[in-house]
């Protein structure tokens, strides 16, 4: 069963706009989320981070809101560019099993110019 | 700081062979994480090492093994492929401090090919 879900494996939205992406889980001893920008045959590119005391973490154009009652994060991009286009994984780990990521499947994201 | 650097970036293997990559984290960083991905099964944990010891590990036969060396470069091998072990291979770093979570950094991936 998946721990971390993305369930929306596609997005596109227009050059300027917001994009949000979406990730859900199920295990509450997850306490450290994060989320990476993957583009074909790279390895995934760290871009932001939060822990399970905070809601809400800000950087640049990103921001990750944390939903621990719902389970539930999400990342904004404002505004969107089509530098932005890329595959986004969420993950999650717990502390007392720390170096083991669990990730979700993906959202390709499309900013179109 | 140099990345995570990861050797060979390509290989192409036969069915029954046996294959070893390698992973150099980023200095300082003494914990070294390795994932597969492939298209259908994502991303998914093989096993972390951690001064030299495998700390945690995912559910994976015993085909494939790991270790890491006094220097915190990590190996990680499998024998006896099967064609399903063709993947993207993924190395990742973190300092590892006692009791903090960390982010981990990733390498560029070794494409393995089994035929």
């Amino acid at each position: 069963d998946q721990q971390v879900k993305q369930n929306s494996p596609s997005l596109s939205v227009q050059e300027g706009r917001i994009s949000i992406l979406n990730c859900d889980y199920t295990n509450s001893m997850f306490d450290y989320f994060l989320w990476y920008k993957k583009y074909p045959a790279e390895g995934p590119t760290f871009l932001i981070s939060i822990s399970s005391i905070k809601d809400k973490n800000e950087d640049g154009r990103f921001t990750v809101f944390l939903n621990k009652s719902a389970k539930h994060l999400s990342l904004h991009i404002v505004p969107s560019q089509p530098g932005d286009s890329a595959v986004y994984f969420c993950a999650a780990s717990a502390l007392r099993s720390q170096g083991n990521l669990i990730f979700g499947k993906g959202t390709k994201l499309s900013v179109k110019p | 700081k140099a990345g995570v650097t990861q050797t060979p970036r390509y290989l192409i293997k036969t069915r029954g062979q046996q294959v070893t990559l390698s992973c150099s984290p980023i200095s300082g960083h003494r914990s070294v994480s390795w994932y597969q991905q492939t298209p259908g099964q994502g991303l998914q944990f093989l096993f972390e090492y951690f001064s030299e010891t495998q700390r945690n590990k995912g559910n994976f036969p015993g085909r494939f093994s790991g270790r890491q060396f006094s220097n915190s470069r990590s190996e990680m091998n499998v024998s006896t492929l099967e064609l399903g072990d063709s993947a993207l291979y993924l190395c990742a770093s973190s300092p590892s401090t006692s009791g903090v979570q960390e982010t981990q950094y990733f390498g560029p991936g070794t494409r393995l090919l089994v035929l």
